[in-house]
């Protein structure tokens, strides 16, 4: 069965700074995987989707990659805004399009 | 735009009723649909899978008989939660993969049980 596992669980940074978040997975034969943000009782948005084929992909200041062998992916976030503060979640998709969360990481950044 | 709608974003319930939750795909069909929940302070967990015109396949734990699926044509789901208890209140969420490339989700459902 697919774990993901996010890290760290919290992060407080303050405001134009550059950060990094991370997620593994345990079964390596991935679709895709995505990650997410999720404001404080919303819904989610989606960020960046990486296919199993592929290494990274960069919106604006967001930037994910993955690791595909050997069961990482990191989500990296430059010149962090006060408006970044959210939580983030990794998914896992596999061939059914059926997606395994992380627990997420919960983002301030301090003005 | 959205590709995905859910409805309701938000509902609140007498404890013993039941609860109709609805997922629809806008622009393509979808003949399986994916439905999560999530507590408070966690995760998305996954708890079945909605298949159209065949029964939904639910993940352990997740009783059937409660959480009642019906995927009737190939761009809605419905999630009923039958018989609600303060325990089932939850942030409910559904996903339709688009020819099998992203899975795009609906905006949520926040159910509250009083």
């Amino acid at each position: 069965k697919q774990e993901v596992t996010q890290i760290p669980a919290a992060l407080s940074v303050p405001e134009g700074e550059n950060l990094v978040l991370n997620c593994s997975f345990t079964d390596s034969a991935i679709y895709n995987l995505q990650w997410f943000r999720q404001d404080p009782g919303k819904g989610l948005t989606s960020l960046l989707l990486i296919q199993s084929s592929q290494r990274e992909q960069t919106s604006g200041r967001l930037n994910a990659s993955l690791d595909k062998s050997s069961g990482r992916s990191t989500l990296y976030i430059a010149a962090s805004q006060p408006g970044d503060s959210a939580t983030y979640l990794c998914a896992v998709g596999n061939n059914n399009n059926d997606m395994r969360f992380g627990a997420g990481t919960r983002l301030t950044v301090k003005p | 735009g959205a590709v995905v709608s859910q409805h309701p974003s938000w509902v609140i319930c007498k404890s013993g009723t039941s609860v109709k939750i609805e997922c629809r795909s806008l622009d393509f069909q979808a003949t399986t649909m994916f439905w999560y929940r999530q507590f408070p302070k966690q995760s998305l967990m996954l708890m079945a899978t909605s298949n159209e015109g065949s029964k939904a396949t639910y993940e352990q734990g997740v009783e059937k008989d409660k959480f009642l699926i019906n995927h009737a044509s190939l761009t809605l789901s419905t999630l009923t939660v039958t018989s609600a208890h303060p325990e089932d209140s939850s942030f409910y969420i559904c996903s339709a993969p688009r020819m099998n490339t992203e899975a795009f989700f609906g905006q949520g459902t926040r159910l509250t049980v009083v």
